[in-house]
């Protein structure tokens, strides 16, 4: 049982705009900043977003996310069948004193 | 370019002990944490610990403590990973990857290729 909390899949047309939630606790979303990671198939984790809503170079700006109180969120616009992969959100875990991921979502580009 | 190759597969035996490297270049190596994460087949991800290279105690995961030791040397840019008392359940690909300096230290900005580790009688 993970931390965070995430749906297991989700699923949109290509072009349409999907949202992927990220649900923790006092002690890790709600007080420290929110990382997302895409997982394609067979390969290492890549960083999509990190410190809530920052894009690192390179990725483009249809993946964008957002933090409340102790949820987040990833939302990509504009989808595309590239972006049919598994997606992890994390943070730091104050009460833990460690690093903790979501159950990972599989996005569906239908 | 920043790099972190890791070594090869490994096939263990249950209650051996595995140690996998993760060599790193392209950067000044006590400018990062290195932390290790296991994903075991389809599964997801999960954090075992992380070391500061300019450090001596590395941090580790309650569910791990006791089982990983995490090293890093300054000597050869190279971080290890060393765990335990292996059982099948220990089956996964163990990935090493960068932590900022700060509060940020997290953030996972590079990682390396995975080291799948298959526990086997």
């Amino acid at each position: 049982q993970s931390v965070l909390t995430q749906p297991p899949s989700a699923s949109g047309t290509p072009g349409q705009r999907v949202t992927i939630s990220c649900s923790g606790g006092g002690s890790n979303i709600g007080g420290n900043t929110v990382n997302w990671y895409q997982q394609l198939p067979g390969t290492a984790p890549k960083l999509l977003i990190y410190t809530n809503n920052q894009r690192p170079s390179g990725v483009p700006d249809r993946f964008s996310g957002s933090k409340s109180g102790t949820s987040a969120s990833l939302a990509i616009s504009g989808l595309q069948s590239e972006d049919e992969t598994t997606y992890y959100c994390a943070t730091w875990d104050d009460s833990l004193n460690g690093v903790v991921f979501g159950g990972g979502t599989k996005l569906t580009v239908l | 370019e920043v790099q972190l190759v890791q070594s090869g597969a490994e096939v263990m035996k249950p209650g051996a002990t595995v140690k996998i490297s993760c060599k790193v270049s392209g950067y000044r190596f006590t400018d990062y944490y290195i932390h290790w994460v296991q994903q075991a087949p389809g599964k997801g991800l999960e954090w075992m610990g992380l070391v500061d290279p300019e450090d001596v105690d590395p941090i580790y995961a309650e569910q791990f403590q006791g089982r990983v030791t995490i090293t890093a040397d300054t000597s050869t840019d190279t971080a290890d990973m060393e765990l335990n008392s292996l059982t099948s359940e220990d089956t996964a690909v163990y990935y090493c990857a960068t932590g900022r300096r700060g509060s940020e230290m997290y953030v996972f900005d590079y990682w390396g290729q995975g080291t799948l580790v298959t526990v086997s009688s």
